[in-house]
């Protein structure tokens, strides 16, 4: 079956640190995948996306993720996190050019002291 | 306009009642997608709407009886729900499957309790 597997569920960090959280997913064709956050009591947002190219994607507010086909990982990463950044963070992939049914990780909470 | 609106925010029903969720974009996506999502959970797809057909149900309960009644507009027509279908209901919506940019922008849900 189709999943998605984000290592760490709960991560807290003090500011000025620097992050990295772990996603694999399980399917052997091609896909499309997706960091998305979510603070508190606010919707999803995309941060970054990966659908072909450069395996190393930019997104918003200085996240990056880097693809690496070989060990089905889409690893999401920025190098001094804020306290701003306290939210939750879903992995979420798709098989490509199928149904737009995207799979989601169990998310990871992550919490930024000051 | 990159939103996808969701009405109402709250809603509180008894078993027995009829209610419905309304999602609306105006992104010109066609494809509009509702999912469930359970309090420390990730989001869980219900349904999917592409050009207005549904193409996708996720084996979803009947009480749970979604309608397209346009290319912007996506509705969730609720009738005697179970207090285990207290949750956040995501509406989302994309670019159809075949367009290049097609990630899904999702509304801020709607929290529903059901006593």
């Amino acid at each position: 079956a189709q999943s998605v597997s984000q290592h760490n569920h709960h991560v807290i960090l003090s500011e000025a640190a620097s992050l990295e959280l772990g996603c694999n997913y399980s399917y052997g064709g091609t896909v499309n995948l997706f960091w998305y956050v979510q603070y508190p009591g606010q919707h999803l947002q995309l941060l970054l996306k990966y659908f072909s190219g450069d395996p190393l994607v930019k997104g918003i507010k200085g996240f990056e993720a880097e693809f690496i086909k070989s060990k089905f990982s889409f690893n999401l990463r920025k190098p001094s996190v804020q306290w701003s950044d306290t939210a939750e963070y879903f992995c979420a992939f798709r098989r490509a050019g199928g149904y737009n049914k995207l799979i989601f990780g169990a998310g990871t909470r992550l919490a930024v002291h000051p | 306009d990159t939103e996808v609106t969701q009405t109402p925010k709250h809603l509180v029903m008894g078993m027995t009642n009829k209610k419905s969720l309304k999602c609306e974009q105006h992104m010109g996506h066609r494809a509009m997608y509702w999912y469930k999502q359970k309090a420390k959970k990730p989001p869980e797809l219900m349904f999917v709407y592409s050009y207005e057909k549904l193409s996708i149900n996720e084996s979803v309960p009947s009480r749970f009886s979604p309608e397209c009644p346009n290319s912007s507009l996506l509705n969730l027509h609720l009738h005697a729900l179970q207090p285990e279908d207290s949750a956040l209901y995501l509406c989302a919506s994309s670019q159809d499957r075949s367009g290049k940019n097609t990630e899904a922008f999702f509304g801020q849900g709607t929290r529903l309790t059901v006593v």
